[in-house]
């Protein structure tokens, strides 16, 4: 059974930094793209972001609301993908999922605010 | 970016009827060298994560029903519930993977029961 587990938010100030993780079990991570995806409160979907496998060279892109303040990052070794998020903004408020092509985790909610 | 925009914003359905949600994308996402719609459909309910029901436009995911299909090409699509079940209200979205540097969602339909 595919399983994505997202850890690491909570409350920060703004200015501040987090790091989220998301832990995968159950298929074959290496090989997989791995995307972060961000849901405010009552709103749609923004994606955010996303890292590619070793073989096509641990590509990432991002999205214009959180380039330069965001890095994706992955430990293969560890079916591990990461968000690292800086200068975080209140507008960063939101839970924020993790996912490969097909499966969801249940996100964890990041909460900017001083 | 490619700007995803669905209609409508809201819908009401009686049970057993036929619901219909459009999604219009501001460029093409059909891919010419496959001619693969770069186009998927998600559910969401309140409280969970999305779940993928549609991929490359029209092909239905793993265990989702029937009753559930996509259609369409290059800049206009419709996701068809054949007949509304109870289970079904939920929020649906638009996806395009067809710019892998800009994923990009439409807002969201609300479907409720009629």
């Amino acid at each position: 059974e595919v399983q994505l587990v997202e850890s690491g938010g909570g409350l920060v100030q703004p200015g501040g930094s987090l790091k989220l993780s998301c832990a995968a079990s159950g298929f074959t991570f290496s090989g997989s793209a791995m995307h972060w995806v961000r849901q405010a409160s009552g709103k749609g979907l923004e994606w955010v972001g996303r890292i590619r496998s070793k073989a096509n060279s641990y590509a990432t892109a991002y999205a214009a609301s959180v380039k330069g303040r965001f890095t994706i990052s992955r430990d293969d070794s560890k079916n591990t993908a990461y968000l690292q998020m800086n200068s975080l903004k209140t507008e960063d408020t939101a839970v924020y999922y993790c996912r490969d092509g097909i499966h969801w985790g249940q996100g964890t909610l990041v909460t900017v605010s001083s | 970016d490619i700007v995803m925009t669905q209609s409508p914003d809201s819908l009401a359905v009686s049970l057993g009827e036929r619901a219909t949600i459009n999604c219009k994308s501001s460029q093409s996402v059909l891919y010419s060298s496959n001619n693969k719609n770069y186009l998927a459909w998600y559910q969401q309910k309140p409280g969970q994560p999305p779940k993928l029901l549609i991929y490359w436009a029209s092909t239905r995911e793993s265990g989702v029903p029937d009753r559930f299909s996509g259609s369409g090409s290059g800049t206009d699509f419709t996701l068809t519930i054949s007949s509304l079940q109870a289970e079904d209200v939920a929020v649906y979205y638009c996806q395009q993977y067809y710019s892998t540097l800009s994923i990009t969602f439409g807002q969201g339909t609300r479907l409720e029961i009629k």
